[in-house]
């Protein structure tokens, strides 16, 4: 089968760093996704990593190990307005379909 | 207007009815994907185009079907409708690329009573 784990809920205060994780299992690899979803809204594209190493946007960064079969989003500097949904996502070829993970509910407080 | 649009944004119907959901992108993107969204199921594929003429089943397949005669466009029918199938329909669209995006439509939700 093919599975991706992340944690249902994460929260955090304004200001603090948070780590949403992210393990794999798939049969195939091409590279692993991030996306946000705000309540009511469509999903985002926010990095994407197909080598190991760490993938830097803005406050958002993007890990992967791919002999771990593991990854994981940091967000620094946290805001009101990152409480959104965040969902890991493994494509298997470019361009093909995504798989993703059941999504983490990131609150963040003040 | 640019962009990747879905109509309708809101749908009732009753079981057993045909019901098609509209998907168009102005990108000229090759790959085009229907995704359906449930509480505590995350994302889930249906079907994907990688280009006119050519689908291809996804996770989440049975009592759906697909057409791509166009490149901007890629409607998803639901020949008899199930209230299994009440959820939150996404469409998205890709160029491929270095960076695998996809763009996703702001979606429908449809209820089958």
């Amino acid at each position: 089968g093919q599975s991706l784990e992340q944690p249902s809920e994460v929260t955090a205060v304004e200001g603090a760093i948070v780590q949403i994780n992210c393990t794999y299992q798939t049969s195939g690899f091409y590279g692993l996704s991030w996306y946000q979803q705000h309540d009511g809204g469509a999903p985002t594209f926010l990095s994407y990593n197909a080598l190991d190493g760490l993938e830097e946007t803005g406050r958002f960064s993007s890990f992967l190990s791919r002999s771990d079969s593991y990854g994981y989003l940091l967000l620094q500097e946290l805001q009101m307005k990152d409480s959104a949904s965040y969902f890991c996502a493994v494509s298997k070829q470019a361009g093909t379909a995504l798989i993703f993970g059941k999504g983490t509910t990131l609150s963040v407080s003040s | 207007d640019a962009g990747i649009t879905q109509s309708p944004r809101y749908k009732i119907t009753e079981t057993g009815r045909q019901v098609t959901l509209m998907c168009h992108q102005t990108w000229s993107h090759s790959y085009m994907f229907w995704y359906r969204q449930d509480l505590g199921h995350g994302l889930r594929l249906i079907y994907y185009s990688a280009a006119a003429d050519i689908t291809d089943k996804g996770e989440v397949p049975d009592g759906y079907v697909v057409s791509r005669s166009k490149t901007e466009n890629f409607p998803l029918t639901l020949e008899s409708a199930t209230r299994s199938q009440t959820s939150v329909y996404f469409c998205a669209s890709s160029a491929g690329g270095r960076y695998n995006e996809q763009f996703f439509g702001p979606g429908t939700r449809l209820t089958v009573l």
